[in-house]
């Protein structure tokens, strides 16, 4: 299993511009979720899916959107980039019919608006 | 709103010392909460969960749950210079299975 993958690693975007990360996930997990962290901070969740066509606003949504039409895909848009999006995306998944609602964290993209 | 409280630190102990990282929470309805180590430039990776309370213990790693007093801690014995990490704890409600992550604490384990 190749767990949560996620591209790309680093991506610099300049302002107004848009971009898609992709993450995915081999494990058939119906939870997935997007997380932001900046330096010296926690994670923030931006938007979360609890399975193939349900998507749901997490703590700081605004400026993203997502989609989910398959268990394993759930891609973050950013459209009109800013500086304040400048930061390190991790995507997760996590099954917890399994008994144990831990995540699995893919790698993360570095992005970097200028 | 639910939160997850950390101290950011640092936290600095000697090699072979006991490190002792604490976390409360507001929520009197979480039910699961997870340890996630946090090495720098790298994805969080969990390394204790705990759903009872009391003790739980897995080689140098021991997670504590008091849910009366809504406070979880994470105790590293023997700590190493790679226990050097950012560990984070989160929390989640039940039937929610979304969790709150705390902001992370610091840890620095000098030879």
């Amino acid at each position: 299993n190749a767990g949560v993958t996620q591209t790309p690693k680093f991506r610099i975007l300049k302002i107004g511009q848009s971009m898609t990360l992709q993450c995915a996930q081999d494990m058939n997990h119906n939870y997935m979720y997007w997380y932001r962290q900046d330096p010296g901070m926690g994670l923030k969740l931006i938007y979360y899916s609890v399975g193939a066509g349900i998507t749901d606003k997490g703590e700081v949504p605004n400026g993203y959107n997502v989609s989910r039409s398959t268990t394993e895909d759930f891609p973050l848009r950013l459209e009109l980039a800013a500086p304040s999006q400048t930061s390190v995306y991790f995507c997760a998944s996590s099954y917890p019919a399994d008994g144990r609602d831990e995540q699995f964290f893919g790698p993360g993209t570095r992005l970097t608006v200028l | 709103q639910k939160e997850v409280e950390q101290n950011s630190g640092p936290l600095s102990v000697p090699e072979g010392a006991i490190a002792s990282l604490n976390c409360t929470y507001s929520d009197r309805g979480s039910q699961s909460f997870f340890w996630y180590r946090q090495y720098s430039g790298k994805s969080p990776e969990l390394i204790m969960f705990i759903y009872s309370n009391g003790d739980k213990e897995d080689g140098r790693f021991t997670a504590q749950l008091n849910k009366a007093s809504q406070y979880v801690s994470l105790l590293i014995r023997d700590s190493q210079p790679s226990d050097s990490a950012t560990y984070l704890c989160a929390a989640t409600s039940g039937g929610s299975y979304i969790p709150t992550f705390g902001r992370g604490t610091s840890l620095i384990v000098h030879p």
